[in-house]
């Protein structure tokens, strides 16, 4: 079946560090890759997206390319700040609908 | 607009009593998800509802749980005689009509329901 598999956490790095949190998937057909963020005490936020292989999704200065023949989607930024310090979760849509399927999440602390 | 209001919370029930959890989509939204985070876990989906309608509820365990979604009033999911294992945050998203393309990947999420079972 689908699954999504991400780099386990918790991340810590310095303000203005280079991030990387690996996720790669397993699906049949051509899913729609996602990432999410969720912020203390709040619901997910949409990131980014990335429905095609070699799509680049990008938002906030965070990337994630699609790479169908890797089956991953890394989300990358060049320079994090404290504001970034949240739970990351890539996600995959094989369907048509909302149903989702999750990585377990990556925690990220960016300390000043 | 306000986003997707999801209440209680918190709430806390003791083995065998009953959980309510509501969640109001935003306005205008008539597709309704629920979704189950376990400690340590990402989040796994568990219900899609459209009004008064069930669409696909693959994730929902076979007893205890229901979820509805009435013509008028919030989606609630409910969950009968709590056993500890039930503990987890659940989150409620909403997206509008799947017309054109595009418009059914713009799920919203609300802050959650925190479920502890003593």
């Amino acid at each position: 079946g689908n699954s999504v598999t991400q780099m386990e956490g918790p991340v810590t790095l310095s303000e203005e560090a280079f991030l990387t949190i690996n996720c790669t998937y397993t699906a049949t057909g051509y899913p729609s890759l996602f990432w999410y963020v969720q912020y203390p005490g709040e619901g997910l936020q949409l990131l980014l997206k990335a429905t095609k292989a070699d799509d680049k999704g990008s938002n906030k200065g965070f990337e994630a390319t699609y790479r169908k023949e890797t089956t991953s989607f890394h989300l990358e930024k060049g320079s994090v700040q404290v504001s970034d310090s949240a739970v990351y979760f890539c996600a995959l849509r094989s369907g048509n609908t909302g149903k989702l399927i999750f990585g377990q999440g990556t925690t990220l602390q960016v300390k000043p | 607009n306000a986003g997707v209001m999801q209440n209680p919370r918190h709430l806390v029930r003791r083995r065998g009593q009953e959980a309510r959890l509501r969640c109001s989509p935003m306005k205008g939204h008539s597709h309704v998800y629920w979704y189950r985070q376990l400690p340590e876990e990402g989040l796994k989906f568990m219900v899609y509802l459209q009004k008064e309608n069930i669409i696909d509820e693959s994730g929902m365990p076979k007893e205890r749980f229901s979820a509805e979604f009435p013509k008028e009033g919030p989606s609630i999911l409910r969950i009968q005689q709590v056993v500890r294992g039930d503990s987890a945050a659940y989150f409620c998203a909403s997206s509008p009509d799947h017309r054109g393309t595009g418009g059914n990947e713009k799920l919203f999420f609300g802050s959650g329901t925190q479920l502890s079972v003593l």
